[in-house]
């Protein structure tokens, strides 16, 4: 039940794209991205719904894509205050009561 | 609009004592999920509550944890008996309705000793 993140980690110099993916093995209602520094609480970044909107936000943006079940944060340009894990959250139904179940994580440096 | 609170920030146990973990909402939120995070791990569900219910435990361990969320005050997630395998970052997160959007707070992070 848990989703898939790949990759589970990625290096960049700053200026570099990168792209994160979560996949699930069951059909998605709602895909939360969130980021993590070390120490800190999870950072909301986007909420992607059912029906394969994609959102951005500055240089981060997301697509889902129910039918694949699966969704892709798209880091562009990368800046060093972009390091940290990244995590997708799913939730698989809009009768669970909004539960997320999170994947295992994508950490992500980005160095000078 | 003051975010997501938890307290204590850090909390120290030693084997067999009891922790309480306290989470107040953001402001007109009535949904309160829990979460713990293992060392270099990602975050497990535990509990999902609202005003006065549980509505889904799935997550959590059968004995020594409980949770409540009272009409009045925080949300109390209660470990009794710690071991040092319920050391972990324990967070919270709230939303004004099950689907919405969710926020964290700042977790506890609990050593026992």
């Amino acid at each position: 039940q848990q989703p898939v993140q790949s990759p589970q980690a990625v290096i960049l110099r700053e200026g570099e794209d990168a792209v994160i993916n979560c996949s699930s093995s069951k059909a998605l209602y709602s895909v939360h991205w969130y980021r993590q520094k070390h120490g800190e609480a999870p950072v909301f970044l986007m909420i992607l719904l059912k029906g394969g909107e994609q959102k951005g936000h500055e240089k981060i943006s997301a697509s889902f894509n129910e039918k694949k079940q699966q969704s892709s944060l798209y880091l562009t340009a990368s800046q060093l205050s972009y390091s940290g894990t990244y995590f997708c959250g799913t939730e698989i139904g809009n009768n669970q009561g909004g539960k997320l179940i999170f994947g295992q994580g994508t950490e992500l440096s980005v160095k000078p | 609009n003051a975010g997501v609170m938890q307290n204590p920030r850090h909390l120290v146990r030693r084997r067999g004592q009891e922790a309480r973990l306290r989470c107040s909402p953001m402001k007109g939120h009535s949904h309160v999920y829990w979460y713990r995070q293992l060392p270099e791990e990602g975050l497990k569900f535990m509990v999902y509550l609202q005003k006065e219910n549980i509505i889904d435990e799935s997550g959590m361990p059968k004995e020594r944890f409980s949770a409540e969320f009272p009409k009045e005050g925080p949300s109390i997630l209660r470990i009794q008996q710690v071991v040092r395998g319920d050391s972990a970052a324990y967070f919270c997160a709230s939303s004004p309705h099950p689907g919405g959007l969710k926020f964290f707070g700042p977790g506890t992070r609990l050593t026992v000793l």
